[in-house]
């Protein structure tokens, strides 16, 4: 079956670093995605890793290694803000479809 | 500011009754997407479209069916609403080169079944 694998919650505190690791297994790959979530919002996207290595953007890193069909996101400097849920997502075959990790819950202390 | 937007945020229905959840976006992109969101189980695909008039199964079409006579519009319908059904519902586009890699959202709509 398809399926993605995340951690449903991190704790972390504030101006720390925080990992949240995706693992995937689709019929196809092309390319995955990470998207952050507030409370009652949409859906927004942060970053899209199609071939092997590191991506970053400002505080956020985003990590592939598709011989280990894994990913993960990097952020650093945490601030309350970044309170949210996070969801990877697969890019499967075909190209139009995309499926969705259930989501890892952050909680950042103060 | 581009934009994915979605006519109600909250609904409320009874079993049996026909519901219609549209969406519109202003970013002239090929490719709309009707995600259902339930907590543990993250965003499922119903249907999507990559063109107008076209329209494709996603994981979990039964039950629904869609409408795109508008590029900018993309339409979800319950014939028969059911209680297993109350979720929320988030419409999604993006362009023809991203393809499903970079989706744009909308807010969201929150149906209830009683």
């Amino acid at each position: 079956g398809q399926s993605l694998e995340q951690p449903s919650e991190v704790t972390a505190v504030e101006g720390a670093i925080v990992q949240i690791n995706c693992t995937y297994q689709t019929s196809g790959f092309y390319g995955l995605s990470w998207y952050q979530q507030h409370d009652g919002g949409a859906p927004t996207f942060l970053s899209y890793n199609a071939l092997d290595g590191l991506e970053e953007t400002g505080r956020f890193s985003s990590f592939l290694s598709r011989s280990d069909s894994y990913g993960y996101l990097l952020l650093q400097e945490l601030q309350m803000k970044d309170s949210a849920s996070y969801f990877c997502a697969v890019r499967d075959t075909g190209g139009f479809k995309t499926i969705f990790g259930a989501g890892t819950r952050l909680f950042v202390k103060a | 500011d581009v934009k994915v937007t979605q006519s109600s945020r909250y609904l409320v229905k009874r079993t049996g009754e026909k519901v219609f959840l549209e969406c519109v976006q202003d970013m002239d992109h090929e490719n709309m997407f009707w995600y259902r969101q339930d907590p543990g189980l993250g965003l499922r695909l119903i249907y999507f479209s990559y063109d107008v008039k076209m329209k494709e199964k996603g994981d979990i079409p039964e039950g629904y069916s869609v409408s795109r006579e508008k590029k900018e519009r993309f339409s979800l319908i319950l014939e028969s609403a059911s209680t297993n059904q109350t979720s929320m519902y988030l419409c999604a586009s993006s362009t023809r080169t991203e393809g499903a890699n970079v989706l744009t959202f909308g807010a969201g709509s929150r149906l209830t079944v009683l």
